[in-house]
């Protein structure tokens, strides 16, 4: 079965990096591509770019550009999302998940990002 | 970018009502338009796909309609576990967006 599996809850200072993985399992890992997807206290989803897991092509939203990084690691199935110069508004949940044929059919369980001094 | 409009953002309503929510685009889109609900703490899960595509496993109560610019999400007879958020989402175009939600709850 499908699952995208995250790493765990950080707690990061104000300019700091933060850097989010998301493991893929249960499909061929190069055969979809990969959004992230962000969630801010009590508020709707935040579209924040995709990744193309077989050639590394990546697609971001101009609110984070110069700022995401999305990169991906074939040998481990696992994507990652480095957002930096973190501030107090970047507190939110951050999610991966796999595109199919453009909408998206499987999500990670969330990655909460704190950022406070 | 393409803007959407969802409404409405707050829907108070009973076990087995029928409930609509819209989703309006500020240009068209075709059909690719999918349809997500979320509880408190969980991650989003997928309800329907293009406009109105069941996802395997959904219940057959959730259906989507519309094409263009207007879509909608019905959902027949609510039952208890439907008591969420909804959120459109179009895949026409970079950057993907979403609507604002819409918080289905008890009356």
């Amino acid at each position: 079965q499908v699952q995208l599996v995250q790493s765990g809850a950080e707690v990061k200072k104000p300019g700091a990096s933060v850097k989010v993985s998301c493991k893929a399992s249960g499909y061929t890992f190069t055969s979809y591509y990969m959004h992230w997807v962000r969630q801010a206290p009590g508020q709707g989803l935040e579209w924040m770019g995709i990744i193309n897991p077989s050639g590394g092509s990546t697609s971001y939203a101009q609110k984070f550009q110069g700022r995401v990084t999305m990169t991906r690691d074939t040998s481990t199935s696992t994507v990652y999302m480095e957002l930096s110069s973190l501030r107090s508004e970047d507190t939110a949940v951050y999610y991966c998940a796999r595109a199919s044929s453009g909408w998206i059919d499987y999500w990670g369980q969330g990655t909460l990002v704190t950022v406070s001094s | 970018v393409i803007w959407m409009t969802q409404s409405p953002s707050l829907l108070s309503a009973s076990t087995g009502d029928r409930v609509t929510i819209s989703c309006r685009m500020s240009q068209g889109i075709s059909s690719y338009l999918a349809w997500y609900q979320q509880k408190p703490g969980k991650a989003p899960e997928l309800l329907i796909y293009a406009a109105s595509t069941l996802q395997s496993g959904v219940p057959s109560r959730f259906s989507g309609s519309g094409s263009g610019t207007d879509f909608t999400l019905t959902i027949s007879c609510l039952q208890s576990e439907d008591f969420a958020t909804y959120y459109c989402q179009q895949y026409y175009s970079f950057p993907r967006t979403f609507g604002q939600g819409t918080k289905v709850e008890i009356k």
